[in-house]
């Protein structure tokens, strides 16, 4: 079975440019989420879908940035402009539909460097 | 909001057992995972409680006190290959928080 998959594994891009990055969620599972890890600081939540709504977008930093999971398969982070300070490591995970007792898949993260 | 406080760093002997103490604050308690995240790799799933109490799997031992808001991880017969960070993440309704991470350094 395939685990959760991101693409771009890295990203440079320039201040002011836009960046897309994808999360392919394990099959079959209803829950996806974005987290980030700024360098030196703890994983933090960004938001949380359940199949194609968002549950929860507490963590988004600023209007900046967008997420998608349109049909409620694969979803997508955009961040346009990038900012210096969105530099860091960007992870999805998902888990499946019960509420108790499930683990939570992280993908192999997508790097982002803001130059 | 959750506050969930671990220790920075840790260091321990190869062969010996080290406990990495979790503790936290949420409203709407729904479990407590531990990851573990090597240096440029994703964290994975190591343990997850919801009720009080010890679950050992193998070297990985993990305890839960809901009233105290209290977890550790153990691990025992301590490897180098486990030199890593650890990650207490708590599940408050179905949004899950991560705490600082403690990096534990396992030394010869």
């Amino acid at each position: 079975e395939a685990g959760v998959t991101q693409f771009p594994s890295h990203s440079v891009i320039e201040k002011g440019q836009t960046v897309t990055l994808r999360c392919d969620p394990i099959s079959g599972h209803d829950n996806l989420y974005w987290y980030r890890r700024v360098m030196g600081k703890e994983i933090k939540f960004l938001l949380h879908f359940v199949k194609e709504s968002k549950q929860d977008e507490s963590g988004m930093p600023n209007n900046r940035f967008l997420a998608e999971r349109t049909g409620g398969t694969y979803s997508t982070l955009k961040v346009q402009p990038a900012e210096l300070e969105d530099s860091g490591v960007y992870f999805c995970a998902s888990s499946q539909a019960q509420l108790s007792g499930n683990t939570i898949y992280f993908g192999e993260g997508s790097w982002l460097t803001v130059v | 909001g959750q506050n969930i406080d671990q220790p920075t760093e840790m260091t321990a002997t190869e062969g010996a057992i080290v406990q990495i103490n979790c503790t936290y604050q949420t409203s709407g308690f729904n479990g407590l995972f531990w990851y573990q995240q090597h240096a440029g790799e994703a964290p994975t799933f190591l343990s997850y409680n919801v009720l009080d109490g010890l679950e050992e799997k193998g070297r990985f031992s993990s305890f839960l006190s809901r009233s105290k808001g209290y977890s550790y991880l153990l691990l025992k017969e301590l490897q180098m290959k486990d030199s890593a960070s650890y990650l207490c993440a708590v599940r408050s309704y179905q949004k899950v928080t991560f705490g600082t991470g403690t990096k534990l350094q396992v030394i010869p």
